[in-house]
């Protein structure tokens, strides 16, 4: 299993421009989160998805837009990008919500992206 | 105040020392905790559950104090390789089921 991957790895972008990025999990995860981390700091929630055709706001979701299409695919999109949205950001799925040890959120390797 | 709250840290211990970070969280509503792993430039990891009768994995011991709301991780002899990010993970149900608030994290260097 490859887990959960993203792509692209690093972009650079000027003011103004639109991005996507893809998020994909093989492992049949309900659960997928987009989060972005700035440096010094913990993640914070852009977007996420408790199942597919599904998706809600997280604690920082202005000037992101995301969808669910598919199970395993969670498209995170910026249409205008600002210097603001430079940072790292970070995928993650997890199987469910309940107890367990199901709720464990598994990550991609991230996106480094710079807005100039 | 934040919903997840830190040691700031960073730590820098020996290698063999103990060490322990706290982390309090504002939501009593909280259901579940967790401690990931954040190596340099790289993906966190799940270190380890916290569970409400306590929890051990090795050197790693998890405490969860659900009255005083705060979770603990105690390093026993630290090795070179425990050094990273320590991020602390809550977890809510009800209306915010499904999301995952996280800590700014806790930066400890283990040197020789």
């Amino acid at each position: 299993n490859a887990g959960v991957t993203q792509t692209p790895k690093f972009r650079v972008l000027k003011t103004g421009q639109s991005m996507t990025l893809l998020c994909a999990q093989d492992m049949n995860h309900e659960y997928m989160y987009w989060y972005r981390q700035d440096p010094g700091m913990g993640l914070r929630l852009i977007h996420y998805s408790v199942g597919e055709g599904t998706t809600a706001k997280g604690e920082v979701p202005d000037g992101y837009n995301v969808s669910r299409l598919k199970k395993q695919n969670f498209l995170l999109g910026l249409e205008s990008a600002a210097p603001s949205q430079t940072s790292v950001y970070f995928c993650a799925s997890s199987y469910a919500r309940a107890s367990g040890g199901k709720e464990t959120q598994y990550f991609g390797p991230g996106t480094r992206l710079l807005v100039l | 105040r934040k919903e997840v709250e830190q040691d700031p840290g960073p730590f820098n211990v020996p290698e063999g020392a103990t060490v322990a970070f706290n982390c309090t969280y504002s939501n009593s509503a909280s259901q579940s905790f967790f401690w990931y792993r954040q190596d340099c430039r790289k993906e966190p990891k799940l270190l380890m559950s916290v569970y409400s009768s306590g929890n051990e994995d090795g050197r790693f011991t998890a405490q969860l104090n659900r009255a005083s709301q705060y979770i603990s991780l105690l390093i026993r002899d630290s090795k070179l390789s425990d050094s990273a990010t320590y991020l602390c993970v809550v977890n809510n149900l009800g209306a915010n089921a499904g999301k995952s608030t996280f800590g700014d994290g806790t930066t400890l260097t283990v040197k020789p």
